[in-house]
């Protein structure tokens, strides 16, 4: 079957570094995709990867490693606004994306 | 700006009341999907049309349906919603293009049902 697995929850400090962990099975892989999901509002999209290895935007970076299934949401400086749920989903050859039910992070001063 | 515009934000209806949400995009993309979020949760597909075709998820029940007159807009009906269909309702969109298929999401129309 077709599966995420992330993390529920996550306290960091802001001013920190936190690493968001997702691994994936889906039939047939199409990209790996990180979206940021404030309480009560739509996600945003944050990020995409398709090919192995780290891509980085700003304060955000997300790695892929195809091969494990695994990939990850990097952030860094925290700030008190990151606060938020972070969703992940993946692609499967349908186009369809299997999303994962959300990571909530917590910052903390 | 090119984007995807839900309304209303917030629709109260009555147990058994039909409903109607809807949905706007002006980034002219080919694919408008429905997705059924609750507290916590993922979010769950209910639908997708890619231009005319209609795609319906098997698990999506009869009591929504769903219509795509043309290509910028797109409505979720739901004939008779109960108590169980309360949710947020998130409408996306993507371009289907050979090099990626993003998806980009109306701020969402919150569902009471009484």
């Amino acid at each position: 079957g077709q599966n995420i697995d992330q993390p529920t929850e996550m306290t960091a400090t802001e001013g920190a570094i936190v690493q968001i962990n997702c691994t994936y099975q889906t039939s047939g892989f199409n990209g790996l995709f990180w979206y940021q999901q404030h309480a009560g509002e739509a996600p945003t999209f944050l990020s995409y990867n398709v090919l192995d290895g780290l891509e980085e935007k700003g304060r955000f970076s997300s790695f892929l490693s195809r091969s494990k299934g695994y990939s990850y949401l990097l952030l860094k400086e925290l700030q008190m606004k990151d606060s938020a749920s972070y969703l992940c989903a993946a692609m499967d050859s349908n186009y369809q994306l299997i999303w994962g039910a959300g990571t909530k992070l917590i910052i903390k001063p | 700006d090119a984007m995807v515009i839900q309304n209303p934000r917030y629709q109260v209806t009555q147990f058994g009341k039909p409903v109607t949400l809807s949905c706007s995009q002006t980034l002219n993309h080919n694919v408008m999907y429905w997705y059924q979020q609750k507290s916590s949760q993922a979010p769950k597909l209910l639908f997708h049309y890619y231009d005319k075709d209609f795609n319906n998820e098997a698990d999506t029940p009869d009591n929504f349906q769903s219509r795509r007159p043309n290509t910028s807009f797109c409505f979720l009906d739901i004939r008779s919603p109960g108590l169980g269909d309360a949710a947020m309702y998130l409408c996306a969109t993507s371009p289907r293009t050979s090099d990626t298929d993003t998806q980009y999401f109306g701020p969402g129309t919150r569902l009471t049902v009484l």
